[in-house]
């Protein structure tokens, strides 16, 4: 089936311990995301890549750090995880960036940082 | 500083029609995206405005006026299945998408 998937599906962390969340997508979409949400407040964007072997900052960058090597995959790491960091994580990818295209979502990545 | 305004919560009867307000201030404006989001899963796309007027798409339908930074997403013959969070989201004069927090919309049979 295509679409985005992400792994794990939650996880509990120690604070300090480094976390690496994973995505995939198999529509070949030049652009991918990471967001993370938090109750009350909307979407924040963490990372993005406009294509494969290009990534940029998003609005709340601090404490996470992303790769895109290939077309497919987007990784998204957290070196040395804080209790701030608890929240839901999405993926995301869009067929092209900077236009008018819609952004597809993975399921999710639900994180608790103890 | 850039703004999405949206009611935290809403509550409709089935059957019913609702409408979810969403205000926006941004620099520059590149059109404006409805999700919804069942809890616990991901936004899913409903619909995207980048010229005023009313975009209808079966019982959902959006609207949108420029001019005063405003959307709003008109639900017909809601269905229990319509209980979720509803986000509004507007592309920037960069491109990037500003996310409004979202509207809980509660069906009551």
């Amino acid at each position: 089936i295509a679409g985005i998937t992400q792994a794990p599906t939650s996880q509990i962390l120690a604070a300090g311990r480094r976390m690496t969340l994973r995505c995939t997508q198999d529509m070949r979409h030049n652009a991918m995301y990471w967001y993370r949400q938090d109750l009350g407040l909307g979407l924040r964007l963490i990372h993005y890549s406009n294509t494969a072997g290009t990534t940029g900052k998003g609005e709340v960058p601090d404490g996470y750090s992303v790769s895109r090597a290939n077309t497919d995959d987007f990784p998204l790491t957290l070196a040395s995880a804080v209790p701030s960091q608890t929240s839901v994580y999405f993926c995301a990818s869009s067929e092209v960036a900077g236009v008018a295209d819609t952004q597809y979502f993975g399921p999710g990545t639900r994180l608790t940082v103890l | 500083g850039q703004n999405i305004d949206q009611p935290t919560e809403m509550t409709a009867t089935e059957g019913a029609i609702v409408q979810i307000n969403c205000t926006y201030q941004t620099s520059g404006f590149n059109g404006l995206f409805w999700y919804q989001q069942h809890a616990g899963e991901a936004p899913t796309f409903l619909s995207y405005n980048v010229l005023d007027g009313l975009e209808e798409k079966g019982r959902f339908s959006s609207f949108l006026s420029r001019s005063k930074g405003y959307s709003y997403l008109l639900l017909k013959e809601l269905q229990m299945k319509d209980s979720a969070s509803y986000l509004c989201a507007v592309r920037d004069g960069n491109y990037q998408l500003i996310w409004g927090a979202g509207t809980k919309l509660i069906i009551k049979p």
